[in-house]
């Protein structure tokens, strides 16, 4: 067990939706990272967040938003979703940059 | 802009040794991870290289561009999908390598299969 939670562990949802991925850190993991994995793409760095304040930008779509909470906890918002935004999200976090990262297990978003 | 190859795949039979490679091109002096990837396992770190602990890693190091990681004796278990991720550089190096923005870059990861 990494520490990192991630819910939920499958969501199945239509085109069009709106959906919201969440993820709790590691206790004391400060920094927040959030990728996505598919077939075609790999995994893909999305963005990163450092206590509460945006810190790197990855390929992360316009219609995806991310935030972290003064509890630390971090969600990313997928809307107007698309059959392509199908895939694997991860969540990691650790203390700071440079260190190691703790991965979630990952929410399978499934876009039907 | 960051770039990271892996080779796609390899397959080797138990006892064997095992050299995944990862090539990459940045600037200045990146952190270089290693993360398995299990069946319905979380990503978890194998290794991590940076400019001040690269020598003890074998085959090449950061100044190469190459940072391959060495797996003995493998056992069919090790099967796996092993990831190489580009990461910000070490805090001694941060300054030499015009700032820790880096963009977090993950190759396409190398199929292991170990065969019994």
């Amino acid at each position: 067990d990494s520490g990192v939670t991630q819910t939920p562990k499958h969501l199945i949802t239509a085109t069009g939706q709106r959906v919201t991925l969440r993820c709790s850190p590691r206790s004391g993991d400060l920094s927040v990272y959030w990728y996505q994995q598919s077939l075609d793409q790999g995994l893909q760095f999305l963005i990163q967040y450092y206590n509460g304040e945006e810190r790197a930008k990855g390929n992360i779509l316009e219609r995806f938003s991310a935030q972290q909470f003064p509890d630390l906890h971090s969600e990313l918002n997928l809307s107007s979703l698309e059959l392509g935004d199908s895939a694997l999200y991860f969540c990691a976090s650790s203390v700071r940059d440079g260190i190691e990262a703790f991965f979630g297990q990952g929410t399978r978003l499934t876009v039907v | 802009s960051n770039s990271v190859k892996q080779t796609g795949q390899i397959t080797v039979s138990e006892g064997a040794s095992v050299t995944m490679n990862c090539t990459y091109t940045s600037t200045g002096y990146p952190t270089l991870f290693w993360y398995v990837e299990y069946p319905s396992k979380p990503l978890q770190l194998l290794q991590r290289e940076t400019m001040e602990n690269s020598k003890n890693f074998g085959g090449g190091n950061i100044k190469d561009k190459n940072s391959p990681i060495v797996k003995y004796s493998v056992q069919v278990s090790d099967s796996a999908v092993y990831y190489c991720l580009l990461g910000p550089p070490s805090y001694g190096y941060c300054e030499k390598s015009g700032g820790s923005n880096y963009k977090l870059t993950f190759g396409k990861g190398t199929l292991l299969t170990v065969n019994p």
